[in-house]
This record gives C-alpha cells, structure tokens and sequence, in this order.
C-alpha cells in the first residue's frame, strides 16, 4: 500500500544546531506540504512542492528550506534551530491538480533545548 | 483572506450522544472542504470531504456533515459517540485556485464520557 513516512519520529536538538527532518511517499504524487502543529495554532503551513525542483514558502517558513530533487522526499531543514522551532512537524500530499485531498505522516516531534 | 474557524476549542460528551462540531469559513466562491480526525500522537485522517453535490455529505466512521452556503458552515455530526471518537478534529478549506493547499481550523478536542 502506498504511504507517507516521516523520520525520526522524535528528536531532541540543541540551539544552533542544523536539523533535518525526512519525508517519503510512495503515492507518486506531485504536491508535498510541510506543517508543524502547536497548541493553539492549529496546523500552519512552513513550505511546498508542487513537482521537483520546486518549492514555495508558506505563512511560517522562516528559519526553515526544503529542496526537491524527486517524487518522493521532500526533507525539512532547520538550518539553526531555535526553541521557538520546538513543535511537531507533519508532512502531506496529494495528487496535482486544482484541490486534492491531503495525506498526512505520523509526524516528527522535535525538541530544541 | 480565506479563513476557518472552529468555534469550539474542546467539546465533551457522553458515549452514545449525539455530536455536532462547528466549522465555518470565510471564502468569495463554493471552497472544497474537509475535516480530518487526529488521534492522539499520530498523524490526520480524512473523514470526509466536499467538492461539489449532495449538500450532505457521508464519510468513515459514521460521520457525516452538512455544507450550508448560505451560513458559510460545514459542521460535523455523528448520531451516537463512541470512546474511541475521542480525538481532535480539524476542518480544512481548499481554495480552487491556491493550487491543492489546504488552511486549517484551529481544531476541536473531543472528549468522550463514558
């Protein structure tokens, strides 16, 4: 069956140091999102891919990248971690075109201390 | 801007109750919804969803949910909660033209008595 995976599941980090969280899907499909999810703020979205080698940035991307070099990954890098970047942090896809449904991995949770 | 808001930020009920989550948005056209279903430490689950159509709509689990247009709403109802319904339950909106991103309501945590 086709997934979405997301690793590590937990991480614990320090200030300034660089991270990166990974991100698979084998539902060969063409957008890939990044949110992270905090008490309060519900989802909110950090970056996305509409195909390779395209990304874009969302309503909270600072201090974060991504590249997509295929398909399947899309990576999260927090280039200097902050505690304020202490979150769970989800990964989703869907299928191209105008408005799809979303399937979302188990989440990363990282903590910066 | 388009928006969606979740009035209630945590509802509780008895098993057996019925259930009615409230989810309005604030979008110019007829947006896609949908509303998800996240259990505790793990990642969301799609419900149900609305393109176009029956105004009302079936999904997993016994959940359905109503598109009202003229109130903006898409609220979630079940007829009977059972313990495992206990969860937090997001409501998304799609915007035809932003390309398949999805923005989120704050989210409603369900709890279940017994």
């Amino acid at each position: 069956d086709a997934e979405i995976t997301q690793s590590p599941r937990h991480k614990i980090t320090e200030t300034g140091r660089q991270v990166t969280l990974a991100c698979h899907q084998t539902w060969n499909h063409n957008n890939m999102f990044w949110y992270r999810q905090d008490l309060g703020h519900g989802l909110r979205l950090i970056h996305y891919s509409y195909g390779v080698h395209d990304t874009n940035k969302g309503e909270v991307s600072d201090g974060y990248s991504v590249s997509r070099s295929n398909t399947e990954d899309l990576p999260l890098t927090l280039e200097s971690a902050a505690s304020s970047q202490t979150s769970v942090y989800f990964c989703a896809s869907s299928a191209g075109g105008r408005v799809n449904e979303q399937f979302f991995g188990p989440g990363t949770r990282l903590t910066v201390l | 801007a388009q928006s969606v808001t979740q009035p209630d930020i945590h509802i509780t009920v008895s098993e057996g109750a019925s259930l009615e989550l409230r989810c309005n948005y604030s979008y110019g056209a007829t947006p896609y919804l949908f509303w998800y279903v996240q259990s505790p430490g793990q990642g969301l689950q799609l419900l149900l969803k609305y393109f176009s159509g029956d105004t009302l709509v079936q999904g997993i689990k016994g959940f359905e949910a109503e598109f009202k247009r003229s109130q903006s709403s898409f609220n979630l109802r079940k007829p009977s909660v059972h313990w495992s319904d206990a969860a937090e339950y997001f409501c998304a909106v799609g915007p035809y033209n932003q390309g398949g991103k999805l923005i989120f309501g704050q989210g409603t945590e369900l709890s279940v008595k017994p």
